[in-house]
């Protein structure tokens, strides 16, 4: 069976530090990879996707970068963290279901502070 | 602009009565439908799709309903247990515009009191 992982599980940064945030995935090969975040009393947005190796897919302008150095590896990173980059990030994979319908599989998610 | 929108940021419900969240969307090309919950400091788990072509998806305690001509989707709760006491989002998919991508929305909080 296929499984996610995402750590650290929480993380306290001060403003202008650099981030690294890692996601991998068992169980399957050459998952579509994707990065989320959810804001306090906000919904999920969707920050990075990834068809591939080294293919990476922006969704928003912002002081955040990923990078998919291995098939079932996904990173996040920052130079220097904002503020506003607080939030609870999630790492997520895409699976065909039955049907040839797509869903998408969800890690535990890194709760992130900047203070 | 939000493509899709859950215009009740939370609801509570007797336990063993029907939950009923709502989800409307804006476009037409969306033709997959998600619905997932998640509790606090989790990743959201999937719960039930719905394909344009149906009108009805049915598992267990939960069914997805969607109305196509009124672009908007329920997600039906019955009967309601306290575990069900989440966050619930709604998703949408275009295969012609966004491949495997999903747009979701803001969420809303359900809360099943005993």
């Amino acid at each position: 069976s296929q499984t996610i992982h995402q750590w650290p599980a929480t993380l306290v940064q001060p403003v202008g530090s650099p981030l690294s945030l890692e996601c991998t995935v068992e169980g399957t090969s050459n998952p579509n990879l994707y990065w989320y975040r959810q804001a306090a009393g906000r919904g999920l947005q969707l920050l990075f996707y990834s068809v591939g190796i080294g293919q990476i897919s922006s969704e928003v302008p912002q002081n955040l970068s990923a990078s998919r150095p291995q098939d079932r590896q996904f990173i996040l990173s920052s130079k220097k963290l904002l503020l506003s980059d607080s939030g609870f990030y999630l790492c997520a994979w895409s699976a065909r279901l039955a049907g040839g319908t797509d869903t998408q599989y969800f890690g535990p998610g890194t709760r992130l502070t900047v203070l | 602009d939000q493509q899709v929108k859950q215009n009740s940021p939370s609801l509570s419900v007797q336990e063993g009565r029907i939950s009923i969240l709502n989800c409307d969307y804006t476009n037409s090309m969306f033709d997959y439908f998600l619905w997932y919950k998640k509790y606090p400091a989790e990743g959201p788990t999937f719960l039930i799709s719905i394909s344009s072509i149906k009108d009805k998806n049915e598992d267990g305690r939960f069914t997805v309903f969607l109305n196509k001509s009124a672009k908007h989707l329920s997600l039906h709760i019955v009967p309601s247990q306290p575990g069900d006491s989440a966050v619930y989002f709604c998703a949408a998919s275009g295969s012609v515009d966004y491949g495997q991508n999903f747009v979701f929305g803001p969420g809303t909080r359900l809360s099943v009191l005993p």
